[in-house]
Order: structure tokens, then C-alpha cells, then sequence
């Protein structure tokens, strides 16, 4: 239990477009998903809080513009990374919350998601 | 300037050797998770725990989550190529699920 899917695994982009990468959870509800980049042989830097039904919450230095989250259902996130640039380029992975008992308020991972901007 | 501190930075070792990864914190935390990363993939919970004091033992993995809630150290016994990865800790917050990373611990099993 507690799968959480990516889509795509990987994209190669040019500089100016958009970019969606959807995060599913697939055997759980998940009021609340995050998003993180991770730059290579780094840890995971949260970049904003998904919440379903309302407005992400973003971490400072996080251009909410740039970096548009919808969270439309209880299984499905999405990240648009808008007008990219090579600098965007990175591993953005999300992860949903899993809440119940105090044990259960866990966050599973999804595969990842490589962006590649030229 | 990361909240969680883990230690060593990188560790190779031989298969059949013992290894400790530890994760420090000033902070207070209500859980300390710890993940596992290959490259290219996402992180891979192994466990949670979340209370004071708390020891679980996975298999060749030993975990203990100190007193103070503010470290926690994770144990492997006689390593293994297959536990080749990232270890990654992380502490959850009191009211807002958000997880704190350490920068992580690069661990080499050679054969």
C-alpha cells in the first residue's frame, strides 16, 4: 500500500515552455502533497505545500508564478513549471501524506520526475 | 543551513561489515523518518518512529530515535551490495507535516 506515481519519469523541454507533472496517489486519499527539488548528490528541498481544494502554500524563495500547483482531487497534484529555463532543469519528486493514527502521518515518495530544459 | 545533521558524509565499507549513520538535531521533532534513495528514483521510507526513546529493529536494520526526540541513529548489520544508497532522515513537524531533511549519507557496500 502507499504508492504514489509520477508522470512523466522524465522530460527534455525547450527554454520558454511550460512543463505539467502530475503526482497520483494510487491506493490512498491524500488531502496534502508536497513538492521537492532535489539537485544532484543533494538532499530534498521542499519547495510548497499541496493542499486539495485550496491554494498551495509555497517556501520562501518559491516564485508561486513560476511554479503553478494544482491539487483538483484527493489522488492528483500538479506542478507546471512555467516559461522553464535551463536553470529550472532538475529532479522535482512529490510525496503524499498518508494521515490516520499518529503513526500513519507519514509521507510516501513518488519516483521523481527529471526535467531537462535546453 | 540544514536543521538535521547526519554523519559520516559518505561511508564505504565491505559486505559482511557493520555500519551507523547518526542524525542530529537542536530541534525538537514529533517523528524522525528515515528513506532510502537510489539514483534516479525517489526516496523509499524505512521507517517511523515517534516516540522518545523508541528502538525498532527492521530485519539487519536497527533504529533508535533518542530521548530527547532531538537525534536518531540508524544501524545496519553485516551490509550488504543491496543496501548500496542514500540514507536520508527526516523530522516531521509538530502542526504542518512538513519534513526537515538531513543533507544525507551516501553508504557503498562493496562486494
Amino acid at each position: 500500500g502507499a504508492v504514489v506515481s509520477q508522470h512523466p519519469s522524465r522530460v527534455i523541454c525547450k527554454s520558454g515552455t511550460s512543463v505539467k507533472i502530475e503526482c497520483r496517489s494510487l491506493d490512498f486519499q491524500a488531502t496534502t502533497m508536497f513538492w521537492y527539488r532535489q539537485f544532484p548528490k543533494q538532499s530534498l528541498m521542499l519547495m510548497a505545500t499541496s493542499n486539495e481544494g485550496s491554494k498551495a502554500t509555497y517556501e520562501q524563495g518559491v516564485e508561486k508564478d513560476k511554479f503553478l500547483i494544482n491539487h483538483a482531487s484527493l489522488t492528483l497534484s500538479t506542478l507546471t513549471v512555467t516559461s522553464a529555463h535551463p536553470e529550472d532543469s532538475s529532479f522535482y519528486i512529490c510525496s503524499a501524506l498518508l494521515a490516520g493514527g499518529r503513526d500513519q502521518e507519514t509521507q510516501y515518495f513518488g519516483p521523481g520526475t527529471r526535467l531537462l530544459v535546453l | 543551513t540544514q536543521l538535521l545533521e547526519q554523519s559520516p558524509q559518505f561511508l564505504s565499507i565491505q559486505e559482511g561489515e557493520n555500519l551507523t549513520v547518526y542524525c542530529n538535531s537542536s530541534s525538537v521533532f514529533s517523528s524522525l523518518q528515515w528513506y532510502r534513495q537510489e539514483p534516479g528514483e525517489g526516496p523509499v521510507l524505512l521507517v517511523t518512529v515517534v516516540t522518545g526513546g523508541e528502538v525498532k529493529k527492521l530485519k539487519r536494520l536497527t533504529f533508535q530515535f533518542g530521548d530527547a526526540r532531538k537525534d536518531s541513529s540508524l544501524h545496519i548489520t553485516a551490509a550488504q551490495p543491496g543496501d548500496t544508497g542514500l540514507y536520508l532522515c527526516a523530522g516531521g513537524g509538530w502542526s504542518d507535516y512538513k519534513l526537515s531533511f538531513g543533507a544525507g549519507t551516501t553508504v557503498t557496500v562493496r562486494a
